[in-house]
């Protein structure tokens, strides 16, 4: 089973900052990753796919990088919006689908 | 724009049955893969299991002897039923539309989820 490990596990910035989070796969999951931002009380949202794809209306300020285990997303200037968790997906095959434990992005 | 709209009782006994339906609007059922996914904040994210529109089905094998996932695609809706819960199904409950068609081994599956449900919080307690 993959492991998706997630760093750091909070972040503290400034809105205007450059945000990076990690991804690292137990093991190559090729270009299958997928990001998603969660807000207190809402569901996920997808951000970006593919690693390096981003979703249906998500800001130019998103995106993606990596492929095998090492995976980043980048928020090139924060927003006041942009303060939540994030969350890495990768999914093996029909029965097996790994989450990350999440980022917190947190107002410094 | 893709909506989903779910419900469902949100208060349960343990041994019930978890019931939650979702409903689909503003763009194609066809060609889709619909999930079930819950959180809880010591386990975090855990896929539950999906139905294509066609009717054929992926199950959590951890849930697969408790799990149904049924269709009704004149509503445009897709069904959960856990059966026999306990404490430690207690979560929040989403609803999720599949997006990008891989295949592993003859089987198809979704790769990741672009549309949610609102969510709803089911507790199992006596």
């Amino acid at each position: 089973e993959i492991v998706l490990t997630q760093s750091p596990a909070t972040l503290s910035l400034s809105p205007g900052d450059r945000a990076t989070l990690s991804c690292r796969a137990s093991q190559s999951v090729g270009s299958y990753l997928a990001w998603y931002q969660q807000k207190p009380g809402q569901a996920p949202r997808l951000l970006i796919y593919d690693a390096s794809n981003r979703a249906t209306g998500i800001p130019a300020r998103f995106s993606g990088s990596g492929s095998g285990a090492d995976f980043t997303l980048t928020i090139s200037s924060l927003e006041p919006e942009d303060f939540a968790v994030y969350y890495c997906q990768h999914r093996s095959n029909w029965l097996l689908i790994t989450f990350g434990q999440g980022t917190r992005l947190e107002i410094k | 724009q893709v909506q989903l709209q779910q419900w469902g009782a949100g208060l349960l006994k343990p041994s019930e049955t978890l019931s939650l339906t979702c409903a689909v609007s503003g763009g194609s059922f066809s060609g889709y893969y619909w999930t079930w996914i819950r959180q809880t904040p010591g386990e975090g994210l855990e896929w539950i299991g999906e139905i294509h529109h066609s009717g054929s089905t992926n199950y959590n094998p951890s849930l697969k002897s408790r799990l149904t996932i049924s269709v009704d695609t004149s509503k445009k809706q897709f069904s959960l039923k856990l059966n026999s819960v306990t404490a430690a199904d207690t979560a929040v409950y989403y609803c999720a539309r599949g997006n990008g068609i891989r295949f592993t081994n003859g089987v198809s599956f979704p790769k990741d989820f672009d549309f949610w449900g609102q969510g709803t919080l089911v507790t199992v307690s006596s």
